[in-house]
């Protein structure tokens, strides 16, 4: 069983396409994250729910939406896509107050954008 | 808000030898440092962590120091091995309003063990 598992592993589109990227956790985990690793590696944080609530967002454009449908679900949807979109996108959960409090990541979406 | 620096950028050693990667950070209520290990093509995951009340934690060859004074934090491999070639990131994360929960992470130390 995956505990955070992302759906596509690998998006290739077009300038202008409208996507999705779906992320779910099976850990019972009340956060959950999308971070956005560039082509130096940096892991840069986006957005960050809390049982279905937005608790962060970063400065990112608003072609990007997050949407959590309920505590296990995080999904980001990009419109218009752009060059400078492509990087691997990595959703990842928590579980705050308990003893280990470190993210478990997903296995990332490569978005590469043509 | 929160901001890390990393270093090395890189960092090459022989078998057997010690690593040592550095970061500092400069919100002085962050008070959770995880360090995170990435092979290629694959998920951050994490390897060991240290919270603002302990000074050092061990885990069989990887250690973690903190200095909370000094707001840096160190990550040490001993007698490493080739399968300890990855990217290491440290990060940091508080409890305040400002960064609760929120992991900041450092740019990242590309590790390669020479055998």
């Amino acid at each position: 069983d995956t505990a955070v598992s992302q759906t596509p592993k690998y998006l290739v589109t077009q300038m202008g396409n409208d996507k999705s990227i779906k992320c779910e956790q099976n850990l019972g985990h009340d956060t959950m994250y999308w971070y956005k690793q560039d082509s130096k590696k940096f892991l840069k944080i986006m957005f960050s729910y809390n049982n279905k609530e937005l608790i962060i967002n970063e400065t990112v454009p608003n072609r990007f939406s997050p949407k959590s449908p309920d505590k296990a679900h995080l999904n980001l949807h990009i419109n218009s896509l752009e060059l400078g979109d492509s990087a691997v996108y990595f959703c990842a959960s928590s579980q705050e107050g308990s003893p280990n409090y470190g993210y478990t990541f997903g296995s990332g979406t490569r978005l590469t954008v043509v | 808000g929160e901001n890390v620096e990393q270093h090395p950028s890189t960092l090459s050693v022989q078998e057997g030898d010690s690593a040592v990667i550095k970061c500092t950070y400069s919100d002085s209520a962050s008070n959770y440092f995880p360090w995170y290990k990435q092979e290629l093509g694959k998920r951050p995951q994490l390897i060991i962590d240290i919270r603002s009340n302990v000074g050092e934690k061990k885990d069989q060859r990887i250690a973690v120091t903190l200095n909370k004074t000094a707001k840096h934090f160190s990550l040490h491999i001993t007698e490493t091995q080739p399968e300890d070639s990855a990217v290491y990131f440290c990060a940091a994360s508080g409890e305040d309003s400002s960064n609760t929960g929120k992991l900041i992470f450092g740019q990242g130390t590309t590790l390669q063990v020479k055998p």
